[in-house]
């Protein structure tokens, strides 16, 4: 089946350190790939998506490359503020119409001063 | 533009009590689920509905009824609460006018559950 795995959490870094939050993949066909976050006391909020193999997908300084030869699609930042922390989920949704996104388990950032 | 909106953010039950969590939307999509959000596990769908008068069931239903008689709402419904159902719930949108393009979720801010 369809499934999404992310490394373990929680992260701490401090403040302008470099991020990256591991996010591997298993389904059938061509999956279209996302980053959620979820800041605290809030619903997830869509941070970057990408649809196809090598699309890069970014925003607010984050990003992620879809590399379909080793199932990955994971989340970097070079430089991570507080403001950054926060619980990010991997997801996927995979073709043929499929309704439903099947997210990872999610990895808390802190990000201290 | 409120967009999501649930009701109520937290709640506390007794075992074998019933509730209905609200959920609305006014963005107009035709698409609606509810999610469970577990520590440690993150989101596992319990139902979703792709359009008025139509739900399905997802991962993990049992336990749990929906309805949507209307596009705007879409309540989840514990008939007999059980400890098992504590968790976060969150209800989501998305407009899917165009088949096969991948318009983002909307996530309301969630409702606490507690049965004890």
């Amino acid at each position: 089946g369809n499934s999404v795995t992310q490394m373990e959490g929680p992260v701490t870094l401090s403040e302008e350190a470099f991020l990256t939050i591991n996010c591997t993949y298993t389904a059938t066909g061509y999956p279209s790939l996302f980053w959620y976050v979820q800041y605290p006391g809030e619903g997830l909020q869509l941070l970057l998506k990408a649809t196809k193999a090598d699309d890069k997908g970014s925003n607010k300084g984050f990003e992620a490359t879809y590399r379909k030869e080793t199932t990955s699609f994971h989340l970097e930042k070079g430089s991570v503020q507080v403001s950054d922390s926060a619980v990010y989920f991997c997801a996927l949704r995979t073709q043929g119409g499929s309704e439903k996104l099947v997210f990872g388990k999610g990895t808390k950032l802190t990000v201290n001063p | 533009n409120a967009g999501v909106t649930q009701t109520p953010k937290f709640r506390i039950l007794k075992i074998g009590q019933s509730m209905t969590l609200q959920c609305t939307q006014d963005m107009n999509h035709n698409y609606m689920y509810w999610y469970r959000q577990d520590p440690g596990m993150g989101l596992k769908l319990i139902y979703y509905s792709v359009g008025a008068g139509i739900t399905d069931k997802g991962e993990v239903p049992n336990g749990y009824n929906v309805s949507r008689s209307t596009t705007e709402d879409f309540p989840l419904r514990l008939e007999l609460a059980a400890p098992s159902q504590t968790s976060v719930y969150f209800c989501a949108s998305t407009s899917r006018a165009v088949p096969g393009t991948n318009e983002k979720l909307f996530f309301g801010s969630g409702t606490q559950l507690s049965v004890l």
